[in-house]
């Protein structure tokens, strides 16, 4: 049962123009939502994150919405650089009153590739 | 800024041999958090720590356990080794000041 799911598998945006990575979810209880980029033989590193009570966070080129009543939520890179192109992971997490208790749940993730 | 270190890097072992998995968190960091990433397929939680105690349990065989030590490392313990635990296992870490966990550079585990 994949909880979340990122539904492009790939994606391929010109060098300057926008890249728009989506992700749905299931689990209403899920609170916050993370973005992570990997590239090959590394970890992910995290990018941006947002809480459910917010609709929008903001980091310099990166962007994420989110839609809780449609559970979607969405990573916006603008402009898109050559250095972008990795595999992007969404994840959610629960919020949990024992710390150390907030294990994510990870999408399959999009490969995104900026065609310079 | 440090990072999470995993050691070793890479590792490859045959069926029915153990294996050990070493993760050091960021400095200051308190929870300890194990992922196992087959080929194609997202990471999976396995195991997570909070002050050197099990906090919470994924889907984690019985063959493996895993630890976290007075200086907050982790051990992950891989015994009978299958050909389908190879993988990428990851950790991260995280602390109660900073909700987002971060990953370290992940071993590859070869079952042959």
């Amino acid at each position: 049962d994949q909880q979340v799911k990122q539904n492009s598998p790939s994606l391929s945006v010109q060098e300057g123009r926008i890249s728009i990575l989506n992700c749905d979810y299931t689990n209403s209880m899920f609170d916050y939502f993370l973005w992570y980029k990997k590239y090959p033989a590394e970890g992910p590193t995290f990018l941006i994150s947002i809480s459910s009570i917010k609709d929008k966070n903001e980091d310099g080129r990166f962007t994420v919405f989110l839609n809780k009543s449609a559970k979607h939520l969405s990573l916006h890179i603008v402009p898109s650089q050559p250095g972008d192109s990795a595999v992007y992971f969404c994840a959610a997490r629960e919020s949990k009153r024992d710390f150390g208790n907030e294990k994510l749940t990870f999408g399959t993730g999009t490969r995104l590739t900026i065609i310079p | 800024a440090a990072g999470v270190i995993q050691s070793p890097r890479h590792l490859i072992k045959e069926k029915r041999e153990t294996a050990t998995l070493k993760c050091y968190p960021i400095p200051r960091h308190d929870t300890v958090y194990w992922y196992q990433q087959g080929p194609g397929q997202d990471p999976q939680f396995l195991i997570s720590f909070y002050e050197k105690m099990q906090s919470d349990k994924g889907s984690i065989p019985d063959r493996f356990s895993a630890q976290q030590f007075s200086d907050y490392h982790s051990e992950l313990n891989m015994s009978s080794l299958e050909l389908g635990d190879s993988a990428l296992y990851f950790c991260a870490s995280s602390s109660r000041l900073a909700g987002e966990q971060f990953f370290g550079p992940g071993t590859r585990l070869t079952v042959l």
